[in-house]
């Protein structure tokens, strides 16, 4: 079965960094696209990002552009998410999804927690 | 930037009918797709590509869409199927969009 574990999460001050990790199993990770989702805390879900199954092409939220880096490694079947200059509204869960092959996930992780606070 | 538009509460009794919907300008040209998400939980995909039900989804959920607004169906909703639903699609770019969400109350 599909598993999609999570790590890596925690508590960060404004304008620091972190790196997300998803470990994959169950499928065979280098044929599939993957995603990055967020939910703040009360708030709903925001697609963050997206990478090709081959990382030849990565996709970002205009929230997200030009301080956030979706990247894979297929000899080890995990995706990461290198984030910098974060900011007090980027904390929330961070999910981790497998995408179908038509643009939309069909299986989720169970979530990584970031909280961006001084 | 692309928005997907949702009602943020619809509120049915046990065994009506809750039809929940998301609107955007380009749903004629995409899918939609929906997610039901229970609280503390992670999201599950109840509806893709406008209609069709991934397997394990029960028969009283249904989608459709026409023209700029999908619709998600609960036929007959039932206690267990309140949860926040959230309807999803890409825009021209390839990237996702969520719509924001709209909290399903059965009692």
């Amino acid at each position: 079965q599909v598993q999609l574990v999570e790590s890596g999460g925690g508590v960060v001050q404004p304008g620091g960094s972190l790196r997300l990790s998803c470990a994959a199993s169950g499928f065979t990770f280098s044929s599939y696209g993957m995603h990055w989702v967020r939910q703040a805390p009360g708030k709903g879900l925001e697609w963050v990002a997206f990478i090709r199954y081959d990382g030849s092409n990565k996709y970002y939220a205009d929230s997200v552009k030009g301080r956030f880096t979706i990247s894979r490694d297929n000899s080890k079947n995990t995706l990461y998410l290198q984030m910098n200059s974060l900011r007090a509204e980027d904390t929330a869960v961070y999910y981790c999804a497998k995408d179908q092959g038509g643009g939309y996930v069909d299986y989720w992780g169970q979530g990584t927690l970031v909280t961006v606070s001084s | 930037s692309y928005e997907l538009t949702q009602p943020p509460s619809v509120s049915v009794s046990p065994g009506q009918t809750a039809r929940i919907t998301c609107s955007g300008d380009a749903l004629p040209k995409k899918y939609a797709y929906w997610y039901q998400q229970k609280s503390g939980q992670a999201p599950v995909l109840v509806i893709y590509e406008d209609s069709k039900r991934p397997s394990g989804i029960p028969e009283r959920f249904s989608g459709s869409s026409s023209g700029t607004m999908a619709t998600l169906t609960i036929s007959g909703a039932q206690v267990e199927d309140e949860a926040d639903y959230y309807c999803y699609s890409t825009d021209s770019s390839g990237r996702g969009v969520f719509g924001g969400g709209t909290k399903l109350t059965v009692l």
